[in-house]
């Protein structure tokens, strides 16, 4: 298993500006996920984040929009620039298991962002 | 390409009572098939999964989901419910083959136990 926290849990952002979330994760993992999750719509997944390289935006999220770090094995974050409210949602970072939890997601807390 | 579908998205039930949340999904591939839940204010967590083998799998806290292969479907069931099953509840596949594949979620259920 993995034990995943988030900074911050929740933000009230002005629109234009930026806000960065942590991704902290209790032993070391090749690649972290960022997802959004929107009421009533399935979990979104925005990029993976490998240590070492550049993240993987799924169609639709780009870097400039949504540019994450990933500087070591067990650290990632996710800015959301520019904000408008249409990007008001929860954001989730997770991993995968490892082993015999393979395929099995871990899912932090999440970040509650609302955006005026 | 995957989908899943969750065609409720909430179901209100009384505290003891049955519920099933239904899932299907559609996919050109062997998928494995899992249940995550999410209670308020926290992120998601896995349930239950099936991966091979039996195809009636249970969790630790009594709920238990069927793969059918041919009706393409992994229903989730509880012969009772509690106060504390109140969440969301989420299906996701994954495709069976080797290396690194994306997960797909549904929509979600927000299952609300009514005292």
């Amino acid at each position: 298993s993995a034990v995943i926290s988030q900074k911050p849990s929740r933000d009230i952002c002005q629109r234009g500006t930026s806000l960065t979330i942590q991704c902290q994760v209790d032993s070391q993992v090749t690649m972290m996920f960022w997802y959004r999750q929107q009421p009533g719509q399935s979990l979104t997944l925005i990029a993976t984040a490998n240590q070492g390289s550049e993240a993987t935006y799924e169609s639709g999220f780009v870097i400039d929009k949504f540019p994450i770090s990933r500087p070591n094995l067990t650290f990632s974050t996710l800015t959301v620039s520019n904000m408008s409210p249409e990007d008001s949602s929860i954001y989730l970072c997770s991993v995968e298991g490892r082993g015999t939890e393979s395929y099995e997601q871990y899912f932090g807390p999440g970040t509650r962002l609302t955006v005026t | 390409a995957q989908s899943v579908t969750q065609l409720d998205s909430q179901v209100p039930v009384f505290e003891e009572a049955p519920v099933e949340l239904r899932c299907n999904y559609s996919s050109s591939v062997s998928v494995y098939l899992f249940w995550y839940v999410q209670y308020p204010n926290q992120g998601l967590q896995l349930l239950l999964k099936y991966l091979s083998g039996s195809t009636l799998v249970e969790s630790i806290n009594g709920f238990e989901a069927e793969f059918n292969k041919s009706q393409t479907s992994f229903h989730l069931r509880k012969p009772s419910v509690h106060i504390s099953d109140t969440a969301e509840y989420f299906c996701a596949v994954i495709p069976s083959s080797g290396g690194y594949q994306k997960v797909t979620f549904g929509t979600g259920t927000k299952l609300q136990v009514i005292p």
